[in-house]
Parts: structure tokens; sequence; C-alpha cells
């Protein structure tokens, strides 16, 4: 089956710092979302982005389809920030579930 | 207001006993998912089901039983609790589209949206 890899694993950031967050498919996806995990365990949405671009205050998301990885940048962090950033798409070769990569654990320190 | 739900949010049971977890969506969406999430943060999907009907079965061992009764409804019964099962199981709903009958993911604008999850202890 398909497989996503995030990197960094975890991450500690001072706050005020900014970071980019990856992920690489190892085949072609579908409707790629970016989730953060908050501290008390909730899933948010925070992108669809099947490719392109996007912003939203201070993330933003870039995905380039046609190389198999996306990205997503935090700037000027803050402690609420703080949680598990999770890709996930849905695998064009059988295209019936949203496959997560492992997660990236951020940890925002003031 | 909320737009997938799930109960209970907590549930700690003893080895052997059966339970179950029920969600509820008000998005007006024709697709639900029950994914766990181990101790090391990862999420798997286990089922999946649209407008009542099950799309998507994962390895999962047959003591979990889902049920839909309606596309807004899809809850999660465990039988024979095992120590195991201990996780925070996520309902989730979407809108799919089907590509040439084989391929089902979300439409547009209409992607995976999760309830608050439910952590299952079993001791």
């Amino acid at each position: 089956g398909i497989q996503v890899e995030q990197s960094p694993p975890d991450l500690i950031l001072q706050e005020g710092a900014n970071s980019t967050l990856r992920c690489n498919f190892s085949d072609s996806v579908n409707n790629l979302q970016w989730f953060h995990q908050n501290p008390w365990g909730q899933l948010i949405n925070l992108f669809y982005i099947p490719s392109g671009t996007k912003q939203n205050g201070r993330l933003s998301a870039t995905t380039v389809a046609t190389e198999r990885y996306s990205l997503l940048y935090i700037s000027s962090s803050q402690t609420t920030d703080s949680g598990v950033y999770f890709c996930a798409g849905w695998p064009v070769e059988y295209g019936n579930k949203l496959v997560f990569g492992a997660g990236t654990i951020l940890r925002v320190k003031s | 207001d909320t737009a997938v739900s799930q109960t209970p949010k907590y549930l700690v049971t003893q080895m052997g006993n059966d339970k179950s977890i029920k969600c509820e969506q008000n998005l007006g969406h024709d697709t639900m998912y029950w994914y766990k999430q181990d101790s090391k943060k990862f999420l798997k999907i286990m089922f999946s089901y649209n407008n009542k009907e099950l799309i998507i079965n994962e390895t999962v061992p047959n003591r979990f039983s889902p049920k839909s009764p309606d596309k807004a409804h899809l809850n999660l019964h465990i039988n024979s609790l095992e120590l195991g099962d201990s996780a925070v199981y996520f309902c989730a709903s979407s809108q799919i589209v089907r590509d040439r009958g084989r391929q089902h993911y979300p439409s547009g604008a209409n992607v995976l949206t999760f309830g608050a999850g439910s952590r299952l202890t079993v001791l």
C-alpha cells in the first residue's frame, strides 16, 4: 500500500520561530489534507490542498502533486500551535480510504 | 451545533465486556468512517459506510461490528474487549464521489470532518 512519510517526527520551537513540515507520498494521491491534533486530542482540518498553495493566517500549505509532496509552513509560532500535525491523502490507485502519515509532534515553548 | 458528535467521550471497562460507541453527523454527508488511533498516535481506518452500505472493512477482528441505521449515524459495537483494544476511536464523515464505480474520495470542499474521539481504556 501507499506509504506516507512525515518529517520531522518531532520538533521543539521557541515561540515566534518559523517552521516547515513535510509530507512525502510513495504514490499519487487525491485531495490531500492537513490536520492538527491539539493537546486535547481533537482533530481539526487545517487545509484541503490537492495542489498549489493556500494560506490561512500564520499557516500556509503547498502541495506539488506531480512530485508527491506537500509542505506546511507555520510562521511566528505560538504555544497554541503545539500538538500533532498529520497529512493524509486518498490514493489514486485505490481511492476508498484516507491514508495518514505518522504525524509530526510539535511543541512550542514560551 | 457540533458537526460530528461521538458518545461517550471516555469509556473505562473490564476485559471481556461488550461496549458501544455512537456517532452522529449533521453535515448531510453520505459517508461515515471509524478510525482507530493507537498509543503512538497512528491513525488507521477500520470501517466506512456510504448511505448505510459497508464500503471499507479493514482487517479488524470480528469482535468489532459497525452498524449504520441511516446515513447520519454510525455506531461501533465491540464484543469481548481485550487490553489491546485500548485506543482512541474517531468517527468521521464526508461527501464522496465515485470514480468509475471503483474509487471513492471526498468531493471538493466536503473533505473529512472528525468527531472529538472516544477514549477507550480496557483494564
